[in-house]
């Protein structure tokens, strides 16, 4: 499975948009590339995945350039439940495989 | 509807004990997940059940640890003569196909062992 790189850790003021970047500049062509994210104390939660195309849903939206090389995460109105570890994973075989992820810290 | 359920919530044993932690998985979840989760660290992949059968058990460290899956539901992951280095949050999730780019898994609260 390719690697992925995420930056640590961010801060992201409460309301505003978070945005999360992510390299997997090894990405094969039929890889997805996911989006968990941890709460202290929880286990994993699904966010978003995609392949070519942008994504949204009520959580999130997905950009991925167009060399899928990379891919952004953003949380449009990040609230302080937001705060948590995101993990940006590329999988192509069914078995996710988790890096450190960034943490996310949303501030008032 | 129930989501993934991990039993216990939290062991303490003595080094060198037997320990099963259980996962229900949540119904009709055909793949079954278990990965472990150390301090400060994102969660490590140990096995993978399609049904009843392991398809993928890369990430079991060493003969210690084992998992069943007998009826295709519930699992067992057992690990003999633990070590303090067994430590850590143990992790279960499950997903509808599990197959190629499915990966959109459900994960329990996790069962955190404590070996002294």
């Amino acid at each position: 499975d390719a690697k992925t790189t995420q930056p640590p850790s961010m801060d992201c003021a409460e309301g505003r948009a978070a945005n999360l970047p992510c390299n997997h500049s090894t990405i094969s062509g039929n890889e997805y590339v996911y989006w968990y994210r941890q709460i202290h104390s929880q286990g994993p939660q699904y966010i978003i995945h995609g392949l070519k195309n942008n994504e949204t849903n009520e959580m999130a939206s997905l950009i991925i350039t167009e060399d899928r090389k990379s891919s952004t995460l953003i949380l449009p109105h990040a609230t302080l439940r937001d705060t948590a570890v995101y993990y940006c994973i590329v999988c192509g075989t069914g078995k996710l495989i988790f890096g450190q992820g960034t943490t996310l810290q949303v501030k008032p | 509807g129930a989501g993934v359920s991990q039993t216990p919530s939290n062991k303490v044993t003595e080094k060198g004990k037997y320990v099963e932690l259980r996962c229900d998985p949540i119904s009709g979840h055909t793949a079954l997940y278990w990965y472990r989760q150390s301090l400060g660290q994102g969660p490590e992949f140990l096995i993978y059940f399609q049904g009843t059968g392991a398809a993928d058990d890369s990430g079991l460290p060493n003969d210690r640890f084992f998992a069943v899956r007998p009826e295709g539901s519930v699992s067992t992951l057992k690990i003999q003569r633990t070590e303090r280095g067994d430590s850590a949050v143990y992790l279960c999730a499950s997903s509808v196909l599990g197959q190629a780019n499915t990966g959109e898994l459900f994960f329990g609260e996790g069962s955190r062992l404590t070996v002294l």
